[in-house]
């Protein structure tokens, strides 16, 4: 079974700083990989996907994540916070098909000033 | 193009009274998923359609759940009789047909709160 762990339940980054959330995923096979940004009483938006090729991908809002499948992860990374970055992430994982995405945890993100 | 829509957005409602939470689906799209999200649990499949059949009603809790789709254009949820501990944020999600790289497009969500 698939399943999606993000050990972090909490980060806080002061604005301008750099960014990593982890994710590490449990799958057989070739997994899609995903990045979603929740905002408060929002729904999921989709930051970016890994489905094949260039393991290094580029998402939105400056956004990118990094597919390891030798440490089964996939982390998002972002240069330089903003304020506007404070969220909810969920990283999450699908099989090939019309198959349900498994969600982790999902990772809280503070900016301060 | 209108992403997909959910009503209500939110609700309120007293224990034992029946609960029902609609979803339209983007256009064209063939995979209808219904998650529930909690801070204890996350979210959580409840049960997936393709093409307007029920594949996977695992995660469907209890009896007190049930989820239609009629059409490709409509689904339902609806809990009868609600208690405090469905007291959740449901969304809905859709995923187009052939060719797509498995991404998943959600509504806003329905908040439902049960007295």
């Amino acid at each position: 079974a698939q399943s999606v762990t993000q050990p972090d339940i909490h980060i806080t980054v002061s604005e301008g700083a750099s960014l990593e959330l982890r994710c590490n995923y449990s799958y057989g096979a070739t997994p899609y990989l995903f990045w979603y940004v929740q905002s408060p009483g929002q729904g999921l938006q989709l930051l970016l996907k890994y489905f094949s090729g260039d393991t290094l991908v580029q998402g939105i809002k400056g956004f990118e994540a990094e597919f390891k499948r030798s440490q089964s992860s996939f982390n998002l990374r972002k240069p330089s916070v903003h304020w506007s970055d404070a969220a909810e992430y969920f990283c999450a994982v699908g099989a090939q098909g019309n198959t349900p995405l498994v969600f982790g945890k999902g990772t809280r993100l503070s900016v301060i000033a | 193009d209108a992403g997909v829509i959910q009503s209500p957005r939110h609700e309120v409602t007293e224990m034992g009274q029946e609960v029902t939470l609609r979803c339209k689906p983007i256009s064209g799209h063939n995979s209808l998923f219904w998650y529930r999200q909690t801070m204890m649990r996350g979210l959580e499949l409840l049960i997936y359609f393709n093409n307007n059949v029920p594949i996977d009603d695992s995660g469907m809790p209890e009896d007190r759940f049930s989820a239609k789709m009629p059409n490709a254009s409509f689904s339902t949820l609806k809990i009868q009789p609600s208690e405090p501990r469905d007291s959740a944020v449901y969304f809905c999600a859709s995923r187009g047909a052939g060719g797509h790289t498995g991404e998943l497009f959600f509504g806003e969500g329905s908040r439902l709160t049960v007295l």
